[in-house]
């Protein structure tokens, strides 16, 4: 178990709004990831954190930012939400599965819905 | 071509059957394989890695060809609760970002 715990787990917001999602984890990983899973899409890469202040993109940036101001927090925020970016979200973090594989391991999810 | 590719199924096989899933990938220097399980609207969960010499955990056999580039889950004596979706992910050489597949969804009924 990586620890790791996302808020809101459900929210509901308008079309223009902010919204921010926390990604919380208890373990000291370094590495942290934010995705979007969406029928017929699968899970894309939103952002991911190497550390503290190091973030990058993956592959659906748009529309979407990122801070990380201490290790065990990894915010994902959507600066004026639209209605495209309902979605499920998953925060992850790096684990070493017990066969000594990096891989990751994903947080309970955060299931947003934009009208 | 996509990167990781999945039958999106749905497989709907009765209890006690016997399921195969296969899985290719497209870059040929791919470190580590893994199939994760995901039940609907829960998050992905790790069910097994997948190794070069092959490995069992159970009723689950994973494999991996690295000539032909596909990974395969094999699931025995399949129980009701076996029933989700079941991810392929490679992690690529350079490393710290996983690709997932897309998922093949499993129905087993009584």
């Amino acid at each position: 178990d990586a620890g790791i715990t996302q808020s809101p787990r459900h929210k509901v917001t308008e079309t223009g709004t902010p919204v921010t999602l926390r990604c919380h984890q208890t373990e000291n990983h370094r590495y942290m990831y934010w995705y979007r899973q969406d029928p017929g899409h699968g899970l894309r890469l939103i952002h991911y954190s190497y550390g503290v202040k190091d973030t990058d993109k993956g592959e659906v940036s748009d529309g979407y930012s990122v801070s990380r101001s201490k290790t065990e927090d990894f915010l994902l925020t959507l600066e004026s939400a639209t209605s495209s970016q309902t979605s499920v979200y998953f925060c992850a973090t790096n684990w070493r599965e017990r066969g000594g594989q990096e891989t990751q391991y994903f947080g309970p999810g955060t299931r947003l819905l934009v009208l | 071509r996509k990167e990781v590719e999945q039958d999106p199924g749905p497989f709907n096989v009765p209890e006690g059957a016997t399921v195969a899933f296969n899985c290719t990938y497209s870059n040929s220097a791919s470190q580590s394989f893994f199939w994760y399980r995901q039940d609907c609207r829960k998050e992905p969960k790790l069910l097994m890695s997948v190794y070069s010499s092959g490995n069992e955990d159970g009723r689950f056999t994973a494999q991996l060809n690295r000539a032909s580039q596909y990974i395969s889950l094999l699931i025995r004596d399949s129980k009701l609760s076996d029933s989700a979706t079941y991810l392929c992910v490679v992690n690529p050489p350079q490393g710290g970002k996983l690709i997932f597949g897309q998922g093949t969804e499993l129905s087993v009924k009584p």
